[in-house]
């Protein structure tokens, strides 16, 4: 069975600071990967997401995360945070071609945005 | 607008009642799932549906039944609460179910058992 594990509960930087949020996966093949943000009382929203092809894809509000098969990563990453990046941050895996159609969530990291 | 509704947004219930929780979505998607988020559990996908017929079900207990009356309806009827039911209820849809199709969430609903 597939597991997400985002190995940091939480995350603070600074404004204007760089960002990795980590993400790693135990599947066998290749999934679909995602990412989701949920800001305080709200549903998740997709970032990005990873199916196949460049393993750099780009997201919305200037964030990008990089599939690299050999680790089972899919790291998260913006240049530069603003405090309105204060969020929770989902990696999510689902399988490929295997009728399993179940989506796992990592527990999450809460990043917080400092000035 | 929003484009998937789930109501109430709060909800407070006695041990041992009966909620319906529900969802409609405005996106035109042919797949719906309910997932639910508790303090002690990360998101955890329950169930899923498409063209209005149970695909997946990951819920142990048959406490928990989904109801599709309509295509861009998927209520979740739960009886029998326990305060360990206490949790906030997301309603997702996608466009279908298979590839790699985002899924769009609703805003939930936060449930109390007490």
């Amino acid at each position: 069975a597939q597991s997400v594990t985002q190995p940091d509960a939480r995350v603070t930087v600074s404004e204007g600071a760089s960002l990795q949020l980590r993400c790693k996966y135990s599947y066998s093949g290749t999934p679909y990967l995602f990412w989701y943000v949920q800001y305080p009382r709200q549903g998740l929203q997709l970032l990005l997401k990873y199916y196949s092809g460049d393993p750099v894809v780009q997201g919305v509000n200037g964030f990008e995360a990089e599939f690299i098969k050999s680790n089972s990563s899919f790291h998260l990453r913006k240049a530069s945070v603003h405090w309105s990046d204060s969020a929770v941050y989902f990696c999510a895996v689902r399988p490929v071609n295997t009728g399993n159609y179940k989506y796992v969530f990592g527990a999450g990291t809460r990043l917080k945005v400092i000035a | 607008d929003p484009k998937i509704i789930q109501k109430p947004k709060y909800l407070v219930a006695v041990t041992g009642s009966e909620k319906i929780l529900i969802c409609e979505q405005y996106l035109g998607h042919n797949a719906m799932y309910w997932y639910r988020q508790s303090a002690k559990k990360p998101l955890e996908f329950m169930f899923s549906y498409s063209y209005q017929k149970l695909m997946d079900n990951q819920t142990a207990s048959s406490r928990f039944q989904p109801q599709s009356s309509k295509k861009n309806h998927l209520d979740l009827q739960i009886t029998a609460l326990k305060p360990d039911d206490s949790a906030t209820y997301f309603c997702a849809s996608s466009q279908d179910r298979g590839g790699p199709d985002t899924q769009y969430f609703g805003p939930g609903t936060r449930l109390l058992v007490l």
